[in-house]
């Protein structure tokens, strides 16, 4: 029972092809994010969603749209996929309260690589 | 916007010795520091976490302290064993959610046997 899972777990794919990457926590948590690492190990904060409402949107090239269908779900796609989107793409969960940040709960990360 | 820069990149220690990864942060507004643990292939996963209203926490063999005034905090390892070896990552964010959480560029630390 897997607090935060995502799918698939590895993902290799050509250039210009489209991807979903699907994520899924059974925390009650009401807060679910993207991050990207890239090979450098570096961890940037893709897209913040708080009960299915898109909070935060780094400055992420729009062919990644995420989708939540519900608060227990954020799911990332990719459109025409380019080489500098190989990385791991990792899913987090955390209940916030006003004035405490909860922990950040990761899923066991998604390796992207594009030929 | 934050900016957490972490020191050193990499990091070896003979077991038994003593860790230390430093942090510095730009926004004085910051008032939350959790440090992450990777090991290799895995997930980050909290180890410890300080907010402003405390100079020093610890746990086990792991402490971490803050100095706001300087805008710098630091992760204390002792007694270093080779299950510690892992990617450690700072972090820093005002305590109203991890939507503005910056980390920090990572520190590898491997642990001599």
């Amino acid at each position: 029972d897997t607090a935060v899972s995502q799918t698939p777990k590895y993902l290799v794919t050509q250039m210009g092809n489209d991807k979903s990457i699907k994520c899924e926590q059974n925390l009650g948590h009401d807060t679910m994010y993207w991050y990207k690492q890239d090979s450098k190990k570096f961890l940037k904060i893709m897209f913040s969603y708080n009960n299915k409402e898109l909070i935060i949107n780094e400055t992420v090239p729009n062919r990644f749209s995420p989708k939540s269908p519900d608060k227990a779900h954020l799911n990332l796609h990719i459109n025409s996929l380019e080489l500098g989107d190989s990385a791991v793409y990792f899913c987090a969960s955390s209940q916030d309260k006003r004035g405490h940040t909860g922990e950040l709960f990761f899923g066991e990360g998604s390796r992207l690589t594009v030929l | 916007g934050e900016n957490v820069e972490q020191h050193p990149s990499t990091l070896s220690v003979q077991e038994g010795d003593s860790a230390v990864i430093k942090c510095t942060y730009s926004d004085s507004a910051s008032n939350y520091f959790p440090w992450y643990k990777q090991e290799l292939g895995k997930r980050p996963q909290l180890i410890i976490d300080i907010r402003s209203n405390v100079g020093e926490k610890k746990d086990q063999r792991i402490a971490v302290t803050l100095n706001k005034t300087a805008k710098h905090f630091s992760l204390h390892i002792t007694e270093t064993q080779p299950e510690d070896s892992a990617v450690y990552f700072c972090a820093a964010s005002m305590d109203f959610g991890n939507e503005k959480l910056t980390f920090g560029t990572g520190t590898r630390l491997t642990i001599i046997p």
